[in-house]
């Protein structure tokens, strides 16, 4: 089972920011997060990761408390484009060979 | 940018038919793998390979094969396909994971099979 909570659903406005919550109240200490995007019909894209500090790259910018329990994914200006299922994923840095698990994600819609 | 690609972007076989899905990426990844994705049901591993002629099963090998005989190519192989396979086949790849390298999966396109 996954070990995030995300929202099942969000509107955003393009041009405007879009925030995305997720709750990982078990992640252990070794443990990242990962966020992925599906944009229908087509594989996962990864987006960031991060494991304490806040990180930010060309696609988006990753915030998470201090306390890691929680992390908010900002796409700083929504595009229609962005529309897609966003999901949080929490793993070991390198563990496992593979086995990414997916949760429900959280569907983002990206309105004019 | 990393490209991994799949062969086909739709598929649609017979009941018994064997299946070859092919994998290609062009970023000299070590680590190769197929998932499929199923409503409801998220992405579930099948196999990886961590280097030529090495696989491992994933959680669901039952009815799959695999062959990896170059380090770029993977195939994904349904011996005897039944109606149950029909789903969405994404294939990943991500660098090795000493040296400190990130293990971020990419995914291709992903094939939608249908076994009739």
């Amino acid at each position: 089972d996954a070990k995030t909570t995300q929202p099942p659903s969000m509107d955003c406005a393009e041009g405007r920011a879009a925030n995305l919550p997720c709750n990982h109240s078990t992640i252990s200490g070794n443990e990242y997060v990962y966020w992925y995007r599906q944009i229908h019909s087509q594989g996962p894209q990864y987006i960031i990761h991060g494991l304490k500090n806040n990180e930010t790259n060309e696609m988006a910018s990753l915030i998470i408390t201090e306390d890691r329990k929680s992390s908010t994914l900002i796409l700083p200006h929504a595009t229609l484009r962005d529309t897609a299922v966003y999901y949080c994923i929490v793993r070991i840095y390198g563990g496992s060979q593979g086995n990414l698990i997916f949760g429900k994600g959280t569907k983002l819609s990206v309105k004019p | 940018d990393v490209k991994v690609t799949q062969s086909s972007r739709y598929l649609v076989k017979r009941t018994g038919e064997k299946v070859f899905l092919e994998c290609v990426q062009d970023m000299d990844h070590e680590n190769m793998f197929w998932y499929r994705q199923d409503p409801g049901l998220g992405l579930r591993l099948i196999y990886f390979s961590y280097d030529v002629k090495m696989k491992e099963k994933g959680d669901i090998p039952e009815g799959y094969s695999v062959s990896r005989e170059k380090k770029e190519r993977f195939s994904l192989i349904l011996e005897s396909a039944s109606t149950n396979q029909t789903s969405m086949y994404l294939c990943a790849s991500t660098l090795a994971l000493d040296g400190g390298a990130v293990d971020t999966q990419y995914f291709g396109p992903g094939t939608r099979l249908t076994v009739l």
